[in-house]
């Protein structure tokens, strides 16, 4: 199985700032990589797909990039709704499988 | 609008089976594949399998052949999951999602969850 190692496992920033997630797959995965983020209570919701496509009505502040095995999400300028966990999810090869998450809180 | 719309909490005693539904409207049902994917807390989030709504065909990550049996019923656009067995460990949230037949097989929508708890 593809192992998706996230990080950090939690991450604090401020609002207003850059913040980068990081996720690396144990193997190369062809770009085939989506971003999900999921509020508290909620089910996930699709941010990024295929590694650097923004899914309609996410707000141009994300943003996805890497190939091979190093992937990141980036929110260039971090709002209160923000916060949330973010998972990558890869589909490269079965079983698919998703990272553990990062938990992303404000400073 | 898109809306996929799960069946209630299920409370299940070891040894039993439980069968899920997950409603979909907005959408023309047969032209997206229905995916199913369990949430816990010690294990996050594991993706189970998939199935083809217009055909019926399934693919299962292993891990849950024999536990998961996936469904569908056209007419009402309606997909389903049954887990057989349960254990405390199937005590779980489970989402289902529309997943793209084709290129990226990315979940753009998402049901609720429903939260199924194993216990005697």
């Amino acid at each position: 199985d593809i192992q998706m190692t996230q990080s950090p496992p939690v991450l604090s920033a401020s609002v207003g700032d850059r913040v980068t997630l990081s996720c690396k797959a144990s193997q190369n995965i062809n770009k085939n990589l989506d971003w999900y983020q999921q509020k508290h209570g909620e089910a996930p919701k699709l941010l990024i797909y295929y590694t650097n496509n923004l899914q309609t009505g996410i707000p141009s502040r994300f943003s996805g990039s890497g190939s091979g095995t190093d992937y990141t999400l980036t929110i260039s300028s971090l709002q209160p709704e923000d916060v949330a966990t973010y998972y990558c999810y890869q589909y490269n090869s079965g079983p698919y499988t998703f990272g553990a998450g990062t938990k992303l809180e404000l400073k | 609008q898109v809306q996929l719309q799960q069946s209630g909490a299920e409370l299940a005693k070891p040894g039993s089976s439980v069968k899920i539904s997950c409603k979909a409207s907005g959408y023309t049902f047969t032209s997206y594949y229905i995916s199913w994917i369990k949430q816990t807390t010690g294990q996050g989030l594991e993706y189970i399998g998939y199935i083809n709504t217009g055909s019926g065909g399934t693919n299962y990550n292993e891990k849950f052949k024999g536990k998961a049996t996936l469904t569908v019923d056209k007419s009402s656009s309606t997909a389903f999951m049954q887990l057989s067995s349960l254990t405390p460990d199937d005590s779980a949230v489970y989402y289902c999602a529309r997943r793209w037949p084709y290129g990226s097989y990315r979940f753009d929508y998402w049901g609720q969850g429903v939260m199924v708890t194993v216990s005697s």
